[in-house]
């Protein structure tokens, strides 16, 4: 069994300052994980993914992401935030079974 | 390049009324079909996926259904909607392992049921 915790349903920030959206899952296997973004009335589009490669991945639109085995985390970071980041983020499990479990969402909000 | 579309992108239905929500992807073969449904301020629960014409798999016991009749195409049916059917209706596709590939979403169809 697999799960995924998205530990803030909201998170606010101004305009410029780090983001930091947290994410710590629960597997039987060796994961693979992915941050997707959605903004308001839109389907949902890749940020950045771990499959077993280097532990530190880079996604677009300045995002990064750390998983660490030892604390079962997978935060989604940002150095600084702009207007055009204010959407939902979804933190995402996968494993070998073909199946993917998504997170409650954390929608975030940037203030100027 | 792939795209997918997905339609209609609004609808408003009666209860008891029927459901058809259609889902078409181009520029790829043998996709894996997703259907997910968000209902708000929720996440994503998966309703149904397919890995071919025809194979159907369910993930959550409920009065909707889905298709595939061809190889690019998923639809999503009811034949009475219920008022907790409300929410938007998201359909993906992925080809490839899940713990390699991503999946690419469609704009989503935002369903009311009143």
């Amino acid at each position: 069994a697999q799960s995924v915790t998205q530990l803030d349903s909201h998170v606010s920030v101004s305009e410029g300052t780090p983001v930091l959206l947290r994410c710590n899952y629960s597997s039987s296997y060796s994961p693979s994980l992915f941050w997707y973004v959605q903004h308001p009335n839109k389907g949902l589009q890749l940020l950045l993914k771990y499959t077993s490669a280097a532990t530190l991945v880079k996604g677009i639109n300045g995002f990064e992401a750390e998983f660490k085995k030892s604390e079962t985390s997978f935060h989604l970071t940002k150095p600084s935030a702009h207007m055009s980041d204010a959407a939902e983020y979804f933190c995402v499990v996968g494993n070998a079974g073909n199946m993917l479990t998504f997170g409650g969402g954390t929608r975030l909000m940037v203030k100027p | 390049s792939q795209t997918i579309h997905q339609w209609p992108a609004t609808l408003v239905q009666p209860v008891g009324s029927p459901l058809s929500l259609e889902c078409t992807v181009e520029g790829t073969s043998n996709p894996n079909l997703y259907w997910y449904r968000q209902a708000a301020g929720r996440g994503l629960q998966l309703l149904f996926y397919s890995v071919g014409i025809g194979q159907i798999s369910s993930e959550v016991p409920q009065n909707l259904s889905a298709s595939r009749p061809q190889d690019r195409q998923f639809i999503l049916s009811s034949k009475k909607l219920l008022l907790s059917d409300s929410g938007f209706y998201l359909c993906a596709w992925r080809v490839g392992a899940v713990n390699t590939g991503e999946l690419f979403f469609g704009e989503g169809s935002r369903l009311t049921v009143l």
